[in-house]
């Protein structure tokens, strides 16, 4: 998967549970990103890290929650208070202070139901 | 916010014909700006990109323009063929409190006719 590797692939969610989305990256790169698709739209961003233990908001950040242990891992958790998660999820990487060569993930397709 | 609008939505062509598609970036700082292509239910692929100290890039069959007076950019496919279908996006990036960040068009379906 490029060296960016996202799991599950799709996922199942009840109302009111949280879930996880994993994205784990080997490319040593420091900046990671997630993105929402929704059909026929485009990449809305949520979050986003440059650093270990510390991450930004994006556009659409409500009801959504992340974390950055480790260099490797951007872990995106969505939260019960998001009331409309399905969607295909997209996580991201580039070396830090690249504005170029993102690397996507192949992506984790989420669905309530 | 940096805001990039995308036309047109969809766009039709046949096999052997070009296909242009525009985009408009608001953010005058923003100086990268790359275009990928997505097919059904994958990732979305890089497919040409183009920094803001040059004004046109060709690869192939594909090309791309800048014009940062006007802040626009253009993609421009010829000679396409029915593998062509997809979904295109263009983004721009933008800086913001030292983080790096793309900011997508809403996307382009395109379909080639054979």
């Amino acid at each position: 998967d490029g060296g960016i590797t996202q799991s599950p692939k799709y996922l199942f969610r009840k109302e009111g549970q949280n879930v996880t989305l994993s994205c784990e990256q080997n490319l040593n790169h420091d900046a990671m990103y997630w993105y929402r698709q929704d059909p026929g739209q485009g990449l809305r961003l949520i979050y986003y890290s440059q650093i270990v233990n510390d991450f930004q908001k994006g556009d659409i950040a409500e009801g959504y929650s992340v974390s950055r242990e480790k260099k490797e891992s951007f872990p995106l958790t969505v939260t019960s208070a998001q009331k409309n998660p399905t969607a295909f999820y997209l996580c991201a990487s580039i070396p830090r202070g690249a504005s170029y060569g993102y690397t996507f993930g192949s992506g984790t397709r989420l669905t309530v139901v | 916010g940096e805001n990039v609008e995308q036309h047109p939505s969809t766009l039709s062509v046949q096999e052997g014909d070009s296909a242009v598609i525009k985009c408009t970036y608001s953010d005058s700082a923003s100086n990268y700006f790359p275009w990928y292509k997505q097919e059904l239910g994958k990732r979305p692929q890089l497919i040409i990109d183009i920094r803001s100290n040059v004004g046109e890039k060709k690869d192939q069959r594909i090309a791309v323009t800048l014009n940062k007076t006007a802040k626009h950019f253009s993609l421009h496919i010829t000679e396409t063929q029915p593998e062509d279908s997809a979904v295109y996006f263009c983004a721009a990036s933008t800086i913001s409190g030292g983080y790096n960040k793309l900011i997508f068009g809403a996307g382009t379906r395109l379909a080639v006719h054979p």
